[in-house]
């Protein structure tokens, strides 16, 4: 299976500020099958990207994908407070799912 | 409105056996991909099993293969995942969710608990 590696992530960021987060995958991944999701403690994941940089449904425009191959980047452009929460990314393979490790944004 | 409900989760022994279910609402369950996903206590999401909506094919994590099974009840618009053998690792909020593989999950239910423990 294809093992999807995220950066740490900064230690912390102020609102208004811009994110970037990495999703390195262990081998090419088809920009089709790469997504985006953000978590909220106690919460279901909700989908914020697919095919590396397609919105999903109701996502706001600072929310942005990019990449192809084994790097992959999600990136915020202006950080608002409800955006603090745990990011992965995922991959489909021919015959299964894996999830990165996730990616913890946190407010200064 | 797209809802997904998951029941079935409790506490069980290592060893027993545990089926959940996911009552779906909103969208014909039959003609979409279904996947399961679990969280461990203060972990990160893990992919357990998947069902196609065209042919009803199959597939599962490495982690279960051989001890979980995923289905549907059309005539209920129900999702299951029977679980046998079960082991203290696999203690994890379980989610039923919408994936019409290849387009990110889309719709997920709130999870159900499933503790392994004597």
């Amino acid at each position: 299976d294809i093992v999807l590696t995220q950066s740490p992530g900064p230690p912390s960021l102020s609102p208004g500020e811009r994110a970037t987060l990495s999703c390195r995958a262990s081998q090419s991944v088809s920009s089709s099958y790469l997504a985006w999701y953000q978590q909220k403690p106690g919460r279901a994941p909700r989908l914020l990207m697919y095919g590396a940089s397609t919105r999903a449904t109701g996502i706001p425009d600072r929310f942005s994908g990019s990449g192809s191959g084994t790097d992959f980047t999600l990136t915020i452009s202006r950080l608002e407070p409800e955006d603090f929460a745990v990011y992965y990314c995922q991959q489909y393979g021919s015959s299964s799912i894996t999830f990165g490790q996730g990616t913890r944004l946190e407010i200064k | 409105e797209v809802r997904l409900s998951e029941s079935g989760g409790g506490l069980v022994q290592p060893g027993g056996s545990l089926r959940l279910s996911c009552a779906a609402s909103g969208f014909i369950l039959s003609t979409y991909g279904m996947s399961w996903v679990r969280q461990a206590p203060g972990k990160g999401l893990e992919w357990v099993s998947h069902i196609s909506g065209s042919d009803g094919r199959t597939h599962y994590a490495e982690s279960v293969k051989g001890r979980f099974t995923i289905s549907r009840d059309n005539s209920k618009n129900t999702l299951y995942l029977q679980m046998s053998s079960l082991r203290a690792d696999d203690t994890a909020v379980y989610y039923c969710a919408k994936d019409p593989w290849g387009y990110g999950i889309d719709y997920w239910g709130q999870g159900t608990l499933v503790t392994v423990s004597s």
